[in-house]
C-alpha cells in the first residue's frame, strides 16, 4: 500500500546539523508536491516546508528560512530535508506527508493525504 | 506561525454525535479548503476529511465535515470506542504561502 517511510533523527547538539530522509513506495513519487511538517513536544503541528512536484518550487515557514533545505531525487523516490544550525527550539517529530491530488489541484502542492509515522529530532547538548 | 484553533478535548459516550470545533481567519478556512486527519500517538496521520466535507474512499460515513465563513467542524456520530483518537484540521494559509494546523483535539470515549 502507499507508504512514507522517515528516517535520520537523532539526538544532535545546538548548532548541529542533520539530514532527514523520507522514502516513498506504492505510488508515482514524481506526480505531486511533499510537505515537511513538525510536531513539538506537547505542542501542535507546523508546517516546516514544501516543494513541488518537480522540484522547482520550494517554499519555508520562516522559523526555519535560510536554515532549512528541502529536497527531493524523483529516481530514488526520496524527499529530503536537510536542518543546518539547528536550535532546542527544532526538537519535534518530523512527518513527511504527500501532496494530495484532486480535481483542483492536480500537481497536489496545497494539502496532504497520506503521512508517514515521523522521525525524531532533539537537539541538547 | 498562528494556528487554527481546536478546543484540546472532546468526549462521548458510545453512539453518540460529537463535533469538534476549528476556527481560523480569512487568510486561511474563510478563503481556502479545510482538511481533517485522525491521529493516534506513534502511528501515521490519517486523512478524513478533504475539501471541507469529501470522505476518502474507506473513511465510514460516520465521519462528517462542514465550513461556514472562518470556522469549520468535524461531525462524528455513532460514536465508537476506536474513534479515541486525536483529531486536527488544516486549511492552506495565503499569508503563509503553505498549511495551517489546529493544535489538535484529543477525544476520548467514556
Amino acid at each position: 500500500q502507499v507508504q512514507l517511510v522517515e528516517s535520520g533523527g537523532g539526538v544532535v547538539p545546538p548548532g548541529r546539523s542533520l539530514r532527514l530522509s523520507c522514502i516513498a513506495s506504492e505510488f508515482t513519487f514524481s506526480s505531486c508536491g511533499m510537505h515537511w511538517v513538525r510536531q513539538s513536544p506537547g505542542k501542535g503541528l507546523e508546517w516546516v516546508a514544501i516543494i513541488s512536484k518537480d522540484g522547482n518550487i520550494k517554499n519555508y515557514a520562516d522559523s526555519v528560512k535560510g536554515r532549512f533545505t528541502i529536497s527531493r531525487d524523483n529516481s530514488k523516490n526520496t524527499l529530503y530535508l536537510q536542518m543546518n544550525s539547528l536550535r532546542p527550539e527544532d526538537a519535534a517529530v518530523y512527518f513527511c506527508a504527500r501532496g494530495h491530488i484532486n480535481s483542483w489541484d492536480s500537481e497536489g502542492y496545497y494539502y496532504t493525504d497520506v503521512w508517514g509515522r515521523g522521525t525524531t529530532v532533539a537537539v541538547s547538548s | 506561525q498562528s494556528g487554527l484553533t481546536q478546543p484540546p478535548s472532546a468526549s462521548g459516550t458510545p453512539g453518540q454525535r460529537v463535533t469538534i470545533s476549528c476556527s481560523g481567519s480569512n487568510s486561511n478556512i474563510e478563503n481556502n479548503l479545510v482538511y481533517w486527519y485522525q491521529h493516534l500517538p506513534g502511528t501515521a496521520p490519517k486523512l478524513l476529511i478533504y475539501s471541507n466535507n469529501q470522505r476518502p474512499s474507506g473513511v465510514p460515513d460516520r465521519f462528517s465535515g462542514s465550513k461556514s465563513g472562518a470556522s469549520a467542524s468535524l461531525a462524528i456520530s455513532g460514536l465508537r470506542s476506536e474513534d479515541e483518537a486525536g483529531y486536527f484540521c488544516a486549511a492552506w494559509d495565503d499569508s503563509l504561502s503553505g498549511p495551517v494546523f489546529g493544535g489538535g483535539t484529543k477525544l476520548t470515549v467514556l
